[in-house]
């Protein structure tokens, strides 16, 4: 079952602030956010584990609440580079290994 | 630097054939995973693989079965294309560890006409 991602779509202006959101309905493991550029790949930024711990990205952050199984992704002070399909992918407690579930995706778009 | 390297990056394929779609990878990962991504529904899993001759069925396996017989490489296969079956594919690897960051390759844009 996908998470789900809010705002389908955001469009800021160079310097703006952002929050990206993804929920679950299952217990989760961890939280991990990608980026993908137009025509490229999806690249990692950050992975959220149960318990608090976080790893990534040093200009983005996150949080994870594991009681409401959603995560937030905060984009600070955007940069035109910041834009992009961001995908919050899920890996449910007690699920199966590497099993990795993403969302439907944020468009976001930085102008100048 | 980490490379996964998708054979095809463009394919046009008629109803019926069938299709592989090669992935390699060369980080020695034990992780390897095919998605599709369409506009508007994200990246779904169709297979992953854990280990060498190891495969698990994703969230969407229907129409499609995979093969991995070394550990660099893993083969998505179309058996019988179908026009619903035009898609980008992504193969992407990770290493052991439960929370691997995943590495993705370019993409294969398959066609079926």
């Amino acid at each position: 079952q996908q998470p789900v991602q809010s705002p389908q779509a955001v469009i800021l202006r160079e310097g703006e602030d952002a929050v990206i959101n993804c929920s679950s309905s299952k217990a989760l493991y961890s939280v991990h956010w990608y980026r993908q550029k137009h025509g490229e790949a999806p690249v990692f930024l950050m992975i959220l584990l149960k318990g608090g711990e976080q790893k990534g990205h040093e200009k983005i952050s996150a949080s994870f609440n594991e009681k409401k199984q959603q995560s937030s992704l905060y984009l600070t002070a955007s940069q035109l580079s910041y834009s992009g399909t961001y995908f919050c992918g899920t890996e449910r407690s007690g699920g199966s290994n590497y099993k990795l579930t993403f969302g439907k995706g944020t468009l976001l778009t930085v102008n100048p | 630097d980490v490379k996964v390297t998708q054979s095809s990056r463009y394919l046009v394929k008629r109803t019926g054939e069938k299709v592989f779609l090669e992935c390699v990878q060369d980080m020695d990962h034990e992780n390897m995973f095919w998605y599709r991504q369409d506009p508007g529904l994200g990246l779904r899993l169709i297979y992953f693989s854990y280990d060498v001759k190891m495969k698990e069925k994703g969230d969407i396996p229907e129409g499609y079965s995979v093969s991995r017989e070394k550990k660099e490489r893993f083969s998505l296969i179309l058996e019988s294309a179908s026009t619903n079956q035009t898609s980008m594919y992504l193969c992407a690897s990770s290493s052991g560890s439960y929370t691997g960051e995943l590495f993705f390759g370019e993409g294969s844009r398959l066609t079926v006409l």
